[in-house]
């Protein structure tokens, strides 16, 4: 199976602040990478897919990119609404495999 | 748009069987593929398996190979998943989730999870 590795595990910040997660891949997943957030109590939300595509309704402050087994995800300027947990996402291959998550936190 | 309604909290005691649904609605329910993810408490996604309705074709990720049945009822747009043998660990919240486009496992539609608790 592809693992996932978030990095880092969890992170604080504050409202304004950009903030970068990374997630690697135990392999190459070409672009076969999608990132959802989630909020306590709810389902993930689909925020990029092909690693660098936004998911209509998503906002612009929020980009991908990477290629093969190294991936970013960048929120520009953090909101409040955007204090949740990240999970990236191999859809290259099954088992699909997500990684373990970032949790990011209010500073 | 598509929605995915779940079915309700279960409670189960160990070594007996859990039978979830997750109704669809809004699109061709059978051309698309169903995929099952749980997610035990405080920790990720797990992938568990898909099915597509309109092949019947289903894949399972192994460590479930032998306890998870996903089939699909097209008559009422119903995707379901039964689970055997349960165990502690197996107390999770079970999402079902679609993908656009089909096959692609960009899981774009979600339902909203149904809490299966496993305690004798």
């Amino acid at each position: 199976d592809i693992q996932m590795t978030h990095s880092p595990s969890s992170l604080s910040a504050s409202v304004g602040d950009r903030v970068t997660i990374t997630c690697r891949a135990s392999q190459s997943i070409s672009n076969y990478l999608n990132w959802y957030q989630q909020k306590p109590g709810k389902a993930p939300k689909l925020l990029i897919y092909a690693a660098s595509t936004l998911q209509s309704g998503v906002p612009s402050r929020f980009s991908g990119s990477g290629s093969g087994t190294d991936f970013t995800l960048t929120i520009s300027s953090l909101l409040a609404e955007d204090f949740a947990t990240y999970y990236c996402q191999q859809s290259y291959t099954t088992p699909v495999t997500f990684g373990h998550g970032t949790r990011l936190e209010i500073k | 748009q598509v929605q995915l309604v779940q079915s309700g909290t279960e409670v189960k005691k160990p070594g007996s069987s859990v039978k979830l649904s997750c109704k669809t609605s809004g699109d061709t329910f059978r051309s698309y593929t169903i995929t099952w993810v749980r997610q035990a408490p405080g920790q990720g996604l797990e992938w568990m398996g898909r099915v597509l309705p309109i092949l019947g074709i289903r894949n399972y990720t192994q460590k479930f190979q032998g306890r998870i049945t996903l089939t699909a009822d097209k008559s009422t747009n119903t995707a379901y998943m039964e689970l055997s043998s349960l165990r502690s660990d197996d107390t999770a919240v079970y999402y079902c989730a679609r993908d656009i486009p089909s096959g692609s496992d960009t899981f774009t539609f979600w339902g909203q999870g149904t809490l299966v608790t496993v305690s004798s």
